[in-house]
């Protein structure tokens, strides 16, 4: 079945520093890409997403690239702000299934100042 | 902005009670879906509703889960007899299609606790 495995957490920087989270996912046909974003004691919020292999999707600063080769989906940022401390969750919609979303276990970015 | 919103934001029950958990959709939308989360683990999928009935379940969804669309507003989870393995966050959200690379909205939650 579907899954997505992505990087774990907690990820402590200080501010000004570069961001990489790792995600890989495993899919049956061409799922579309996502990366969501749940500052405290809110709910998930969409920060980027792909559909297409080779897309790159961006908000906020923050891109990752969808590479079919390599199956992954990371997200970068060239320079935290402490407001970009939250937890991050990798997730995909495959072709097989349109209605539901498979989640990554989330990372949590601590940015201090 | 429009927004999901969840109540309660926490309950407490005791084992083999009844929970609702209640949530209003984005107003124009069409497709709503619930999904939890234990705590440490994975954000799973329960359910998919559009139309009045059930799109797809996953196997965590069984005979005690139920989800109903009681008015033209609320879209509601009901754990019939809780189980300790039910606590957990439980999310809520909606769309306004069911497309691959349609967005979910979601509500900040409800962190269910059975004792």
């Amino acid at each position: 079945g579907d899954s997505v495995t992505q990087m774990e957490g907690p990820v402590t920087l200080s501010e000004e520093a570069f961001l990489t989270i790792n995600c890989t996912y495993t899919a049956t046909g061409y799922p579309s890409l996502f990366w969501y974003v749940q500052y405290p004691g809110e709910g998930l919020q969409l920060l980027l997403k792909a559909t297409k292999a080779d897309d790159k999707g961006s908000n906020k600063g923050f891109e990752a690239t969808y590479r079919k080769e390599t199956t992954s989906f990371h997200l970068e940022k060239g320079s935290v702000q402490v407001s970009d401390s939250a937890v991050y969750f990798c997730a995909l919609a495959s072709g097989g299934s349109n209605y539901k979303l498979t989640f990554g276990k989330g990372t949590l970015l601590t940015v201090n100042p | 902005e429009p927004e999901v919103t969840q109540t309660p934001s926490h309950q407490v029950t005791q084992m083999g009670q009844e929970v609702i958990l209640r949530c209003v959709p984005i107003s124009n939308h069409l497709y709503f879906y619930w999904y939890r989360q234990i705590l440490g683990q994975k954000v799973e999928f329960l359910v998919s509703f559009y139309n009045n009935e059930i799109s797809e379940k996953s196997e965590i969804f069984d005979d005690q889960f139920s989800v109903e669309r009681p008015d033209g507003s609320n879209f509601t989870l009901k754990i019939r007899s809780t189980k300790l393995e039910d606590s957990a966050m439980y999310f809520c959200a909606s769309s306004e299609l069911a497309l691959g690379a349609e967005t979910q909205y979601f509500g900040p939650g409800t962190r269910l606790l059975v004792l």
